[in-house]
């Protein structure tokens, strides 16, 4: 089956930076996005991660590894409006998108 | 600025009682997508369109439809809610159907069953 694994949450502290990983098995690899979503709002795209490598744009950033099933995305200088979760999602052989549950990050002041 | 928007934000139905959901775009892409999304869980695909095709998810319930009668507009209809329908409904599009492409997303309207 198809499954993509996030932490549930992570708890940060505001002006630090915080890691969120993700790990993927999918039937084939089209590419791998990230998305924040505000509680009781829609997901807005972050970043979109096809080839190995990190992908910086601004303060965040997120890094690919196709052999390993693995990203990461990175967030710097945290601030209060970064709470919220963060969606990874993989497209598959077929262009299918595939959703992570996400991962819940606190900032404390 | 091109947008996703959706109608209403929330919306409360009786169990069993028919609801549609709208959805419309400036953005003139030519996928459209409804999705499904509880609290801490993924966004579910139900169904979406590559221009007038549909393509619906194997798992989705009968009781959920769909219409795009043009590029812009896309509605959701729920034709006998049940409680275990109640969740946020998200429309996204994206221009092309190839993956690579973000998906843009409404805000979503949020659907209570009493």
């Amino acid at each position: 089956g198809q499954n993509i694994d996030q932490p549930t949450e992570m708890t940060a502290t505001e002006g630090a930076i915080v890691q969120i990983n993700c790990t993927y098995q999918t039937s084939g690899f089209n590419g791998l996005f990230w998305y924040q979503q505000h509680a009781g709002e829609a997901p807005t795209f972050l970043s979109y991660n096809v080839l190995d490598g990190l992908e910086e744009k601004g303060r965040f950033s997120s890094f690919l590894s196709r052999s390993k099933g693995y990203s990461y995305l990175l967030l710097k200088e945290l601030q209060m409006k970064d709470s919220a979760s963060y969606l990874c999602a993989v497209t598959d052989s077929n262009y299918q998108l595939i959703w992570g549950a996400g991962t819940k990050l606190i900032i404390k002041p | 600025d091109a947008m996703v928007i959706q109608n209403p934000r929330y919306q409360v139905t009786q169990f069993g009682k028919p609801v549609t959901l709208s959805c419309s775009q400036t953005l003139n892409h030519n996928v459209m997508y409804w999705y499904q999304q509880k609290s801490s869980q993924a966004p579910k695909l139900l169904f979406h369109y590559y221009d007038k095709d549909f393509n619906n998810e194997a798992d989705t319930p009968d009781n959920f439809q769909s219409r795009r009668p043009n590029t812009s507009f896309c509605f959701l209809d729920i034709r006998s809610p049940g409680l275990g329908d109640a969740a946020m409904y998200l429309c996204a599009t994206s221009r092309t159907g190839e993956g690579n492409q973000p998906q843009h997303f409404g805000d979503g309207t949020r659907l209570s069953i009493l």
